[in-house]
């Protein structure tokens, strides 16, 4: 079973500029995950999907990132501009169903952004 | 809010050695999952554990085990016979039962295995 694949990997982009990364879950995962992980500390909840749909998305700075899942599948987070405090990994998860006892989010490897 | 706390940024421990990790969190659920999560640098999350808070009896999985003290709101990882490759940062994860199932994570410790 293929895993939750992100791209690029890593990205440096100047202060301003935009920056889009790429999510593709695990096949059938309904929900999906995008987390903020600056150097140091956990990762941070940016925005959950179910499907299409947004679940929570309470700690997304909405001035400057952007998210969207078309047809409930493939995820695109964007940033723009960026900011030199943006520098971090952004992760993506996904997990079968939301609601469920037995539900475990699967990672993709990540991107790094440095924003200089 | 739910948080969750890691008190250790580093530990290290020598190989085949057992070495605990501690975490604590607050909640006021009283149903809802614990994790541990390894991260190597590679960056992937690596799901090493999981404990169920209405299960009483501590989670296990090979030499891996922890120590869950629900009333003190605490959840410790022990490693047993440390191998190199158990190098690398781990992280407690809190998640509801219901509702948006985030994962809430602590800041983290970095385990250095020495040879």
């Amino acid at each position: 079973e293929a895993g939750v694949a992100q791209s690029p990997r890593y990205k440096i982009i100047e202060k301003r500029q935009s920056v889009a990364f790429w999510c593709n879950p695990i096949s059938g995962h309904a929900t999906l995950y995008w987390y903020q992980q600056i150097l140091g500390q956990g990762p941070k909840l940016l925005i959950q999907f179910q499907n299409n749909g947004v679940v929570d998305d309470s700690q997304l700075p909405k001035d400057r990132f952007s998210a969207e899942r078309l047809k409930g599948v493939d995820s695109t987070l964007k940033i723009q501009p960026a900011k030199l405090e943006d520098s971090a990994v952004y992760l993506c998860a996904s997990s079968f169903q939301q609601n469920t006892r037995n539900t475990e989010a699967f990672f993709g490897q990540g991107t790094r952004l440095t924003v200089v | 809010a739910q948080t969750v706390t890691q008190s250790q940024p580093e530990m290290s421990v020598q190989e085949a050695e057992t070495v605990t990790l501690s975490c604590t969190y607050d909640t006021s659920e009283s149903d809802y999952y614990l994790f541990w999560y390894k991260q190597p640098p590679s960056r992937q999350m690596i799901l090493v554990i999981r404990q169920e808070a209405y299960k009483q009896q501590n989670a296990t999985e090979n030499r891996f085990s922890v120590n869950f003290q629900k009333a003190a709101k605490s959840f410790s990882l022990k490693i047993s016979d440390s191998q190199l490759g158990d190098a690398a940062m781990y992280f407690c994860a809190y998640r509801r039962l219901q509702g948006a199932q985030k994962l809430v994570f602590g800041q983290g410790t970095r385990l250095t295995i020495n040879p």
